[in-house]
């Protein structure tokens, strides 16, 4: 099972907005509406931003979105600020052998 | 609050085992299936086991199928990992993580992880 793939980085100014994919394939993006993202600031655990491709949990602010096209997830951070700099990583449920595969993990940079 | 108090890491010799826990607190953990992930530098997060809500379900990766068992005492709000036969592409760090039962896919509370070496 192979990870879902992310771009290693991606950076923006305070206040733009930033857009971080998350490419899989058919079996596990592309099949199911089972996305899920998360944020990880350093030596801390990870905190759950988006979930079932789009919904917000409870607390998480409306700045973070969350969207699917075909087999590539995509979560958007607007007005982008100095807190949001952190590790982001993206999950699916998957139809192979291992049931929940993630991606590769994307370094945000506040500029 | 929703705590997860991951622990029982440390470094181990190859071939050797280890149990890894997770205390609970703050939710009523028989609700809820429970997951174990681990992550490293190099192959970033992999997801582990999951157990169902009351014990009765477990699913593993390929990886550590055969080698751990994933189980959790719902009286003592604790999850357990028991890793035998520990090899070096087991060094990773550790979590727990929290889904609802109608929902694993979504690991919505996370343990602050405890570190697995695996070193002789």
């Amino acid at each position: 099972q192979s990870a879902l793939i992310q771009p290693a980085s991606v950076s923006g100014s305070p206040g733009q907005s930033i857009t971080i994919s998350c490419t899989g394939t058919s079996s596990d993006v592309g099949g199911y509406n089972f996305v899920s993202w998360y944020q990880q600031h350093p030596g801390k655990a990870p905190k759950l931003m988006i979930y079932d491709v789009s919904d917000r949990p409870s607390g998480v602010s409306n700045r973070f979105s969350g969207s699917k096209s075909g087999n590539t997830a995509s979560l958007t951070i607007s007005g982008l600020q100095a807190e949001d700099e952190a590790d982001y990583f993206c999950c699916s449920y998957s139809s192979s052998s291992t049931p929940y595969v993630f991606g590769t993990g994307t370094r945000v940079s506040v500029l | 609050q929703v705590q997860l108090v991951d622990s029982g890491g440390g470094v181990v010799q190859p071939g050797r085992s280890l149990r890894l826990s997770c205390a609970a607190s703050g939710f009523i953990f028989s609700d809820y299936s429970m997951h174990w992930v681990r992550q490293t530098p190099g192959k970033g997060v992999e997801w582990v086991a999951v157990i169902s809500y009351d014990g009765r379900y477990k699913y593993y990766a390929n990886s550590v199928k055969g080698r751990f068992t994933v189980s959790r005492d719902n009286s003592e709000n604790t999850l357990y990992l028991q890793m035998d036969s520990l090899g070096a592409d087991d060094t990773a760090m550790y979590y727990c993580a929290r889904a609802p039962s109608s929902a694993w896919h979504n690991f919505d509370y996370w343990g602050q992880g405890t570190p697995v070496t695996v070193s002789s």
